[in-house]
């Protein structure tokens, strides 16, 4: 069973780099499929932040794209997020997920909650 | 990159029928069958309910079933239960090599 674990910090201060792990266990990140950054604001709707295929090609939103950073460690099965120069509409929920063809997310971690505040 | 479009609230009593709509353009919906569809309770993570269009994953009851008419796709699920109240989101490829989710639709069951 594919199960993914997000961590990192809950507060991050406005300006700063936003920086979220995921954890895979039960599956090898480097055999196939997209690894990718899912967000959530409060009350609001969801927002494909990045995707890493397994060979390491990268695919961002264009809107973000200036600002993250989405990268694979194979040798620990974990994939990572940067996001920089964060304000308090960075404020979110972030899942991490699996994704298939056209990065489709089939297994999703259980989210974490990013605040961005002084 | 703009989010998908969908009705912002559908509602149906248990055993009936509702379909949702999302509509996006030839350069995500339209152009590839990459479009899935996510349920959402709240507090919870996603769970993907419809993928390429139309395929449902393992485990994924058959009341649910997608399908896709040049930009707009649609949500279609059928016997309508209690367990089925929850946020929808459809998304898509796009010509970008990204992803773009919609805007998000309640089901309420009344």
């Amino acid at each position: 069973q594919v199960q993914l674990q997000e961590s990192g910090p809950g507060l991050v201060k406005p300006s700063e780099t936003l920086s979220l792990t995921c954890a895979v266990s039960g599956y090898s990140i480097s055999s196939g499929y997209h690894w990718g950054w899912i967000r959530q604001p409060p009350g609001k709707g969801l927002e494909w932040i990045a995707s890493v295929y397994h060979s390491g090609s990268t695919y961002y939103n264009p809107s973000l794209k200036s600002r993250v950073t989405i990268s694979l460690d194979t040798s620990r099965n974990q994939f990572s997020l940067k996001l920089s120069s964060v304000t308090a509409a960075d404020t979110a929920v972030y899942y991490c997920a699996r994704g298939t063809s056209g990065l489709q997310a089939d297994y999703w971690g259980q989210g974490t909650l990013v605040t961005v505040s002084s | 990159q703009s989010a998908l479009t969908q009705p912002a609230s559908v509602s149906g009593s248990p055993g009936q029928s509702i379909t949702i709509s999302c509509t996006g353009t030839s350069s995500d919906v339209g152009g590839y069958n990459y479009v899935s569809w996510y349920q959402q309770h709240p507090g919870k993570a996603p769970k993907l309910m419809i993928y390429d269009v139309s395929y449902r994953p393992s485990g994924v009851s058959n009341r649910f079933s997608g399908s896709k008419s040049d930009n707009t796709a649609s949500l279609t699920i059928s016997g309508l239960q209690a367990e089925d109240e929850a946020d929808y989101y459809c998304s898509s490829y796009t010509s970008s090599s990204s992803y773009v989710f919609g805007s998000g639709t309640k089901v309420t069951v009344l």
